[in-house]
Parts: C-alpha cells; structure tokens; sequence
C-alpha cells in the first residue's frame, strides 16, 4: 500500500496555464507538507497543515494556494504558471509536529513549464 | 533562518567507510534529520538526532554535537547501492519546519 502518494508524476504544460497536483497519506498522520526541489536538487519547504490549519507558509508567491479538505488530502493548485515553476514538488506527511516525528515523501510530481 | 552546510559531493570505494559532514545555526534548533534520495526518487528517512552522541542503525550511523552545530553521517561497509544524495536537515521552532542542506552526492566505485 502507498502511504503518500501525488497525482500526476508528471505534468508538462505551457506558461500561463493553471494546474493542481494532488497529494494523499493513508498513514493516518495529522500534517502534511508541500516541497519544491528545483534543478540543483535544493529541497524548500512551501506550505504546511495540521489538522487542515496552514501552519507553515514560505515566502512562495500567490500564485500557489494550496488547499485540506481532510487530514489525509493536501492538493496545490498553481495559477499563470512560469517558466521558473519547472521543479520536483514533493508531498510529505507526518504524525504531527512532535519535534521527533519523521516527514514522509511522496514520489514527486516533476512539474515542466514549457 | 537556518543554515546547512554539506560537501557537494564525495567519492568512495566499495567496501570502505565514509563519513559525510553537515553544519548548520544552532538558533532555535530541534533536531536533526538525514534522508537518502536516489536519483528521480523521493527522500527516505534514515536517521534523526536531537541530543548530543551516535546513533546506530546497521551500517549507517548519526551524530550529533548541538554545542559545535555539527553533525555527520557515517556509512560503513559501502555497497553500489549506497550512490545517492543524502541531505541534512534541521528542525527549528514549533511548527516542524525542516531547512535541508543542498545535500551530498555520494558515488560509490568498485
């Protein structure tokens, strides 16, 4: 069984365009996170839930709005898409914010913006 | 914010041990994780550090030193399938934020 899965793996797509990816844990866990690794493969964190809350929000433009609708769902949905959004966004989850609870990473979903 | 220091890249022979550094700000520190990540793979957990010392696990080890900002991640008995990226990161404040370094390509040879 996939604990954290994204649709789709991949999503090529032209500038200016909208698109979603979505994120699920079957692992019961109460926080959910979305990453973005770009070319140089440098891991940054973008957004964080528990318990459906955004808790964590880094300085990422407004064009990326990310949305719980339950515990178990985190989806990202990007608006005008740029060039510069081409990356690996990675989903992860974990059972809460106890400061030894582990983050899980989904497969990616490798983004290209043509 | 936090920062994390980690060589680029190292090269190790099959069979040997390596050692992989990491650095980072000890302000509002609360933790320390190492993840693997093969290439077009997503990060695996393996190990996490928030008091000083070692932490075993089979042929990978932790260690931390939270008075120097220091860690590292020890690989014994290197096998090919070892060739991967491992990245630090660093837990600060409440909200389980992780800060990774850029991580360290390490290949293995023969």
């Amino acid at each position: 069984d996939t604990a954290v899965s994204q649709t789709p793996k991949y999503l090529v797509t032209q500038m200016g365009n909208d698109k979603s990816i979505k994120c699920e844990q079957n692992l019961g866990h109460d926080t959910m996170y979305w990453y973005k690794q770009d070319s140089k493969k440098f891991l940054k964190i973008m957004f964080s839930y528990n318990n459906k809350e955004l808790i964590i929000n880094e300085t990422v433009p407004n064009r990326f709005s990310p949305k719980s609708p339950d515990k178990a769902h985190l989806n990202l949905h990007i608006n005008s898409l740029e060039l510069g959004d081409s990356a690996v966004y990675f989903c992860a989850s974990s059972p809460g914010l106890a400061a030894r609870d582990t983050q899980y990473f989904g497969p990616g979903t490798r983004l290209t913006v043509l | 914010g936090q920062n994390i220091d980690q060589p680029t890249e190292m090269t190790a022979t099959e069979g040997a041990i390596v050692q992989i550094n990491c650095t980072y700000q000890t302000s509002g520190f609360n933790g320390l994780f190492w993840y693997q990540q093969h290439a077009g793979e997503a990060p695996t957990f393996l190990s996490y550090n928030v008091l000083d010392g070692l932490e075993e696990k089979g042929r990978f080890s932790s260690f931390l030193s939270r008075s120097k900002g220091y860690s590292y991640l020890l690989l014994k008995e290197l096998q090919m399938k070892d060739s991967a990226s491992y990245l630090c990161a660093g837990r600060t404040g409440t909200a389980s934020k992780l800060t990774f370094g850029t991580g360290t390509r390490l290949q293995v040879t023969l």
